[in-house]
């Protein structure tokens, strides 16, 4: 069963990077598989940020695109986000999840990590 | 991008009672619909996906229709445990997209 974990600061101050990692363990590896960065503003839905193949390829949401950049680390078995020039608007709590292929066909968030509050504030 | 639109927004019910939640996508998105429920404090947690395909491990209580653009989760006879927010979420293209969530509370 495979586990993920954010891990950053939870506070940045407007106009600067807001940077995670989410840490892959369990009987999976990060090589193979998509990975996602959702977040969460508090009381509110889902937006999906972006997501990145252990290949190094991603796909951005277009809202955000010019402001995120996603990586990867497999010898770590880690990926990160980075978002820049963040505002308040940014406050939220950011989940990392593994897309998987149902059926090789259907995709799912099968795994999310429990999430980290990241507040932008001065 | 593709909206999703999620009715109710809240709703109260009774342990014991049957509930529906609708899910509807501004254009067709095949069967590529996942349902998710998420608790206070705690990730979403993935129950149906490919409209209708109960996740392992979930019970079924919950089950999953439709096709197109409109879809529902209904659950049979709730369980303290099933008072939670749901959320629907499109996997037929990207970006991902969710619908705005519906809260199921207790009456």
């Amino acid at each position: 069963q495979v586990q993920l974990q954010e891990s950053g600061p939870g506070l940045v101050k407007p106009s600067e990077t807001l940077s995670l990692i989410c840490t892959v363990s369990g009987d999976d590896s990060i090589s193979g598989n998509y990975w996602s960065w959702i977040r969460q503003p508090a009381g509110k839905g889902l937006e999906w940020i972006g997501r990145m193949h252990s290949s190094g390829s991603t796909n951005q949401n277009p809202s955000l695109k010019s402001r995120v950049t996603m990586s990867v680390d497999t010898s770590k078995n880690q990926f990160s986000l980075k978002v820049t020039s963040v505002t308040a608007a940014d406050t939220a709590v950011y989940y990392c999840a593994r897309e998987d292929y149902a059926s090789g066909s259907y995709p799912l968030f099968d795994s999310w990590g429990q999430g980290t509050l990241v507040t932008v504030s001065s | 991008d593709i909206q999703m639109t999620q009715s109710p927004s809240s709703l109260s019910a009774s342990v014991g009672d049957r509930v529906t939640i609708t899910c509807r996508a501004s254009q067709n998105i095949n069967v590529y619909l996942n349902w998710y429920q998420q608790k206070p404090g705690k990730a979403p947690k993935l129950l149906i996906y490919a409209a209708s395909s109960l996740q392992s491990g979930v019970t079924s209580r919950f089950s999953g229709s439709g096709f197109g653009t409109d879809f529902t989760l209904s659950i049979s006879s709730l369980e303290v445990e099933d008072f939670a927010t749901y959320f629907c979420q499109q996997s037929y293209n990207l970006p991902r997209t969710f619908g705005q969530g519906t809260k199921l509370e207790i009456k």
